[in-house]
């Protein structure tokens, strides 16, 4: 199973809403990542775990908490966002985390939408 | 932080034609790669090229690196519809962190 997933495909909150985003990988990764991607823009880096463990936090504001109950799953918690937080919400995992980085596999991503 | 940038952003090609595009960064790396995202999708990993290497072939994928010139280049052979997409360059650096270029757009004409 080469595959990430990720849920919901598409999400539409309010700014008082709580919500979460999921990420699941079966392949024995060990490293799993967050990235925001807006419009014709690259992915941005969120977060990094490792082993379960936050080992990069890219400055990102507190209304997005991330979370990693377990090696396959990795969530993200949302609160308090902001319209401009509106992007595609990419989820990604790689072998391990070592310098220079081996290829990552993304998952399709949810779009979200802060009305 | 965006290391990469690539040129061109945009390429329109007919079937069957070649489609290079090229990137160049900043800093020393330990590999470079290339993704391939469909609109509004997942990035897919194409390939990935060491810093020791100089060229690297995957289908009809041909990736070069010039260290000296800090720039890469990907060339897509016998382009197909399905090549449609964006192509993004991503540098590997010792601060284990995936810096992504710009991203050149290619659109791939029947």
């Amino acid at each position: 199973d080469t595959e990430v997933t990720q849920t919901p495909k598409h999400l539409v909150m309010g700014m008082t809403n709580k919500k979460s985003l999921k990420c699941e990988q079966h392949m024995g990764h060990r490293a799993m990542y967050w990235y925001k991607q807006k419009a014709k823009k690259p992915p941005e880096l969120m977060f990094v775990y490792s082993y379960e463990k936050l080992s990069i936090n890219e400055s990102v504001p507190s209304r997005f908490s991330p979370e990693c109950p377990n090696s396959s799953l990795l969530n993200l918690h949302l609160h308090a966002l902001q319209p401009e937080d509106s992007a595609l919400y990419l989820c990604a995992s790689s072998l391990n985390l070592q310098e220079g980085l081996d290829e990552q596999y993304f998952g399709p991503g949810t779009r979200l939408t802060v009305t | 932080s965006q290391q990469g940038e690539e040129d061109p952003q945009a390429l329109s090609i007919q079937e069957g034609e070649n489609a290079t595009m090229n990137c160049s960064y900043k800093t020393s790396i330990n590999n470079l790669q290339w993704y391939r995202q469909n609109s509004g999708r997942g990035l897919v990993h194409l390939i990935l090229i060491r810093s020791n290497e100089r060229e690297k072939h995957s289908g009809r994928l041909r990736v070069t690196l010039d260290t000296s010139k800090k720039s890469s280049s990907l060339l897509i052979t016998a382009s197909r519809a399905a090549d449609t997409a964006s192509y993004f360059c991503a540098t590997g650096t010792n601060d284990y962190k995936l810096s992504f270029g710009a991203g050149t757009t290619v659109t791939v004409r029947a």
